[in-house]
């Protein structure tokens, strides 16, 4: 069965305290993409990775970091977390050689920074 | 850039009824376009997914369309039941990349 996990699934954190939310896919490939959604702004792409040790900004990079050191984790990193991230994550992966694939979401994390 | 609008934001329809969803985006250059359900705080359920070169595709009470010269897909739910009740947002593939646009979403509640 095709998944993508994410964890943890709730998160509450103090403001500086650095975390990482985990992200791993069984599907081999290649993409994977980080969003956040918060109220009236909808999803809005955070960093993407076309493979291994590749990765490129999205819509809204500034406070987080990502490594894609294995095929299969794509990990998020906020090294100083501030209020203005808490927001529900999600991780993201699709085939891209393949126009007929969708995407698959994970779970989200529900990231609350005080 | 792309953009992707959908409206209305909130519908709220009687159960039995059939609604439409409305999805446009500015830049037809699309791979496909795709459907999902979001319940509140939980992740997102593909519903449909719709290549460029398609004109609909159907899962039971659904049917979603896609006119990409116009720069419009619509989903049909035939029907609708309580359940139904969700925020459904399309997002539109733009590229061999793989990144999605997505649109701000439409809150549908089907009152029994």
């Amino acid at each position: 069965e095709a998944q993508v996990t994410q964890n943890p699934r709730y998160l509450i954190t103090v403001t500086g305290k650095k975390l990482t939310v985990t992200c791993s896919q069984n599907m081999n490939h290649e993409y994977m993409s980080w969003y956040r959604q918060d109220p009236g702004l909808g999803l809005r792409q955070i960093y993407y990775s076309m493979n291994v040790e590749v990765t490129d900004k999205g819509d809204v990079p500034e406070g987080y970091k990502v490594s894609r050191k294995e095929k299969r984790n794509f990990p998020l990193i906020l090294e100083s977390p501030s209020p203005n991230q808490t927001s529900l994550y999600f991780c993201a992966t699709l085939d891209p050689g393949r126009m007929n694939t969708e995407a698959f979401f994970g779970q989200g994390t529900r990231l609350t920074v005080v | 850039k792309q953009e992707v609008t959908q409206i209305p934001a909130a519908l709220s329809v009687p159960e039995g009824e059939n609604l439409v969803l409305n999805c446009s985006f500015t830049d037809s250059a699309i791979y496909n376009l795709q459907w999902f359900r979001q319940d509140p705080g939980k992740g997102l359920t593909s519903l449909l997914l719709i290549q460029s070169s398609q004109r609909e595709q159907t899962s039971g009470r659904l049917n979603a369309s896609l006119d990409k010269s116009s720069g419009r897909s619509t989903l049909y739910i035939a029907a609708s039941q309580p359940g139904d009740s969700a925020t459904y947002l399309c997002a539109v593939r733009g590229g061999s990349q793989g990144n999605l646009i997505f649109g701000k979403g439409t809150k549908l509640s089907v009152k029994p």
